[in-house]
């Protein structure tokens, strides 16, 4: 059985970094074709992509949040992080991570049940 | 990046009846396209994967449809636990999910 689970701080103040960690069980990211993505959704509004790492250690991110996020594994914990830069208000929503379904295009079949993380002086 | 919009963003429905949401990629994704459900308060759920293909244990009454640009799910008897956000989310290039179509009581 699959499950994940998001931590991390749950307020940051404008201009600190965020790190969140996902901690998984029930597969290994080393496996062909697995994956871990952060998906995340600002207050009453909709999910936002931002980044995936895959089993060849492979990296995506979405333009939005290029140049301020890092994701990265630790393949002995079963755990990914997010990292993400110089954290503004806009930034404040709930950050899911979430299981990359094996084969051709990337869905999420297996979530998190997400952390809400409040960007505030 | 591939733009997805969805229509409508809100529909009131009452049980028993049929829906339909929309979902248009900015280009061609092919059948690269998936739809999740979302409850208040939880993590969404995939639902359809690869256009048309239900996901195991959701029910017969969901169904995806479409290719190239334009997709459509349909619940063809919607029941009370089908009141949700319904996301598309394109999976031909770097992910991408549409804007949602929330469902609610008439």
């Amino acid at each position: 059985q699959i499950t994940l689970k998001e931590s991390g701080p749950t307020l940051v103040k404008p201009t600190q970094t965020l790190t969140l960690t996902c901690s998984f069980s029930g597969f290994a990211l080393g496996t062909v074709g697995m994956g871990v993505g952060w998906i995340r959704q600002p207050p009453g509004k909709a999910l936002e992509w931002l980044a995936l790492i895959y089993w060849d250690d492979d990296k995506r991110y979405s333009l939005s949040v290029k140049g301020r996020a890092t994701i990265s594994r630790d393949t002995s914990k079963d755990q990914v992080v997010l990292t993400m830069t110089n954290m503004d208000p806009m930034d404040t929503a709930t950050y899911f991570c979430a299981h990359r379904r094996p084969g051709l295009g990337d869905s999420f079949d297996f979530w998190g049940q997400g952390t809400l993380v409040t960007v505030s002086s | 990046d591939i733009q997805m919009t969805q229509s409508p963003s809100s529909l009131s429905a009452s049980v028993g009846d049929r829906v339909t949401i929309t979902c248009r990629a900015s280009q061609s994704i092919t059948t690269y396209l998936n739809w999740y459900q979302q409850k208040p308060g939880k993590a969404p759920k995939l639902l359809i994967s690869s256009a048309s293909n239900l996901e195991t244990g959701a029910p017969s009454r969901f169904s995806g449809s479409g290719s190239g640009t334009d997709f459509t799910l349909t619940i063809s008897s919607l029941q009370p636990e089908d009141f949700a956000t319904y996301y598309c989310q394109q999976s031909h290039s770097s992910p991408t999910f549409g804007p949602g179509t929330k469902v609610d009581f008439k």
